[in-house]
């Protein structure tokens, strides 16, 4: 079993449609938690962080933490072509520094 | 800033030959990772760094790749001989420990193929 899963789409929605993208952990004792997105033939660039239970909200973006279920999820509002690329969840656990990253999903949103 | 800078951005190389990927983080940043992406495994972590020392290196796939940091801005990472499995892109990335050691900035990446 990997130790961070998500679903690798494509997940297509209509521009302006809420996109929502889930991953899930097996290390409970992760304390950390990260979404990068990664625009074709480019590198991962960070979007949002999340260390305790609930909402956080930026912008368009709001990730959502559930430690007890072992999910962080992140919503995008009224989601955009440009919006389009893959969404690399990222867990820190108590190894260091490390981050474990999910396979991401691709995202694909259509005018 | 200039960010992470990684070079070369492509490399093309025959089987049995030496790779050398090098990086610069970014300036004042005492965390360095290298991972490695393929569409099979993703983004694997293969090492990383605090303060120049090699802290991890369990994910380096075998004796063939080896990584050093001999000082703050630079760190390479070399695999000899170079299979056409480690065909992959290589990005290293960066972190500053007293701005939240997590938070890792990635640069542009190394597209290697092994031929």
């Amino acid at each position: 079993q990997k130790e961070v899963e998500q679903n690798s789409g494509p997940l297509s929605v209509p521009e302006g449609a809420i996109a929502s993208l889930n991953c899930t952990y097996s290390d409970r004792v992760s304390q950390s938690f990260f979404w990068y997105r990664q625009y074709s033939g480019k590198s991962p660039e960070l979007i949002m962080s999340i260390y305790s239970n609930g909402d956080k909200e930026d912008g368009r973006f709001t990730a959502q933490l559930n430690k007890a279920s072992q999910y962080v999820s992140l919503l995008i509002r009224d989601s955009q072509p440009s919006d389009s690329a893959t969404y690399l969840c990222a867990v820190n656990g108590n190894a260091g520094n490390m981050l474990t990253f999910g396979g991401g999903t691709r995202l694909m949103v259509k005018p | 800033d200039a960010g992470v800078i990684q070079s070369p951005r492509h490399e093309v190389t025959e089987m049995g030959q030496e790779v050398t990927l090098r990086c610069k983080p970014i300036s004042g940043h005492d965390y360095l990772f290298w991972y490695r992406q393929t569409m099979m495994r993703g983004l694997e972590l293969l090492i990383y760094f605090n303060n120049n020392v090699p802290i991890d290196d369990s994910g380096m796939p075998e004796d063939r790749f080896s990584a050093k940091m001999p000082n703050a801005s630079f760190s390479t990472l070399k695999i000899q001989p170079s299979e056409p499995r480690d065909s992959a892109v290589y990005f290293c990335a960066s972190s500053n420990s007293g701005l939240g050691m997590e938070t890792q900035y990635f640069g542009p990446g190394t597209r290697l193929l092994v031929l």
